[in-house]
């Protein structure tokens, strides 16, 4: 079972916010990444460093951290943002090793 | 700018031996960076496997600890997965990346992070 939990499905109006979170006790100390999955395609980096962007990917993606719980912010959800989302950190303060998050399936109505 | 590739057999029988290589072009694979595998078995989310350092140093998921192994050449500028004894449980996407780390200070404690920004396109292996 995964250390960082997500949401399993999480639907939006087109245009309209949605926040998609992930859980865990590793993010007291460690901010989660946030990558983006499209069926039949590789994931692709959205947020590192609590609220940091790739180049390309737009400002609408947005990400914070409070807690245990970080979170990823969709300003105006677009059609093209329909995808699996998947938080990336560390399994436990107590060691190396890395977990995955459950992923969260965002419609976009 | 650096680019990755999964190579290996897309078919392994049962009890046999996973092997998967992964080619480092546009930049050295001896850049101060770790470099990881993850999988995706279909249908499903997204597994850490473990990764490497240039060093040799590895960091496995305790679920595989016991078949996996990760290596590096240097040579080669590339990275290599042996997962042993596979089964059915074993059929899956696998992805080879690049792995970026840091800290900050934010707020009164330090923070640190880890993210993957540079994938291979993944490649299939059915245990069958």
């Amino acid at each position: 079972s995964s250390e960082l939990t997500q949401d399993p499905a999480v639907s939006v109006a087109l245009g309209q916010t949605v926040r998609i979170t992930c859980q865990g006790d590793p993010l007291r100390s460690h901010y989660a990444t946030w990558y983006q999955q499209k069926p039949g395609q590789a994931p692709v980096l959205v947020i590192y460093a609590k609220n940091n962007r790739p180049s390309g990917i737009p400002d609408r993606f947005s990400g914070s951290s409070s807690g245990n719980t970080a979170s990823l912010t969709i300003s105006g959800a677009q059609a093209e943002d329909e995808a699996d989302y998947f938080c990336y950190s560390r399994n436990s303060s107590a060691n190396r090793l890395k977990v995955f998050g459950g992923g969260t399936k965002l419609t976009v109505l | 700018q650096v680019q990755l590739q999964e190579s290996g057999p897309g078919l392994v029988r049962p009890s046999g031996t996973l092997s998967l290589t992964c080619v480092v072009s546009g930049g050295s694979i001896i850049s101060g960076v770790w470099w990881s595998w993850v999988r995706q078995p279909p249908g499903k989310g997204l597994e850490w496997i473990g990764e490497v350092y240039q060093s040799g140093s590895t960091n496995y998921n305790p679920s595989l600890k016991s078949r996996v192994t990760i290596s590096l050449d240097s040579s080669k500028n590339h990275f290599s997965l042996n997962l042993s004894s596979v089964t059915a449980a074993d059929t899956a996407i696998y992805y080879c990346a690049r792995e970026m780390k840091g800290s900050n200070y934010d707020g009164d404690q330090w923070y640190y992070y880890y993210y993957m920004d540079i994938w291979g396109k993944g490649t299939t292996v059915a245990v069958s």
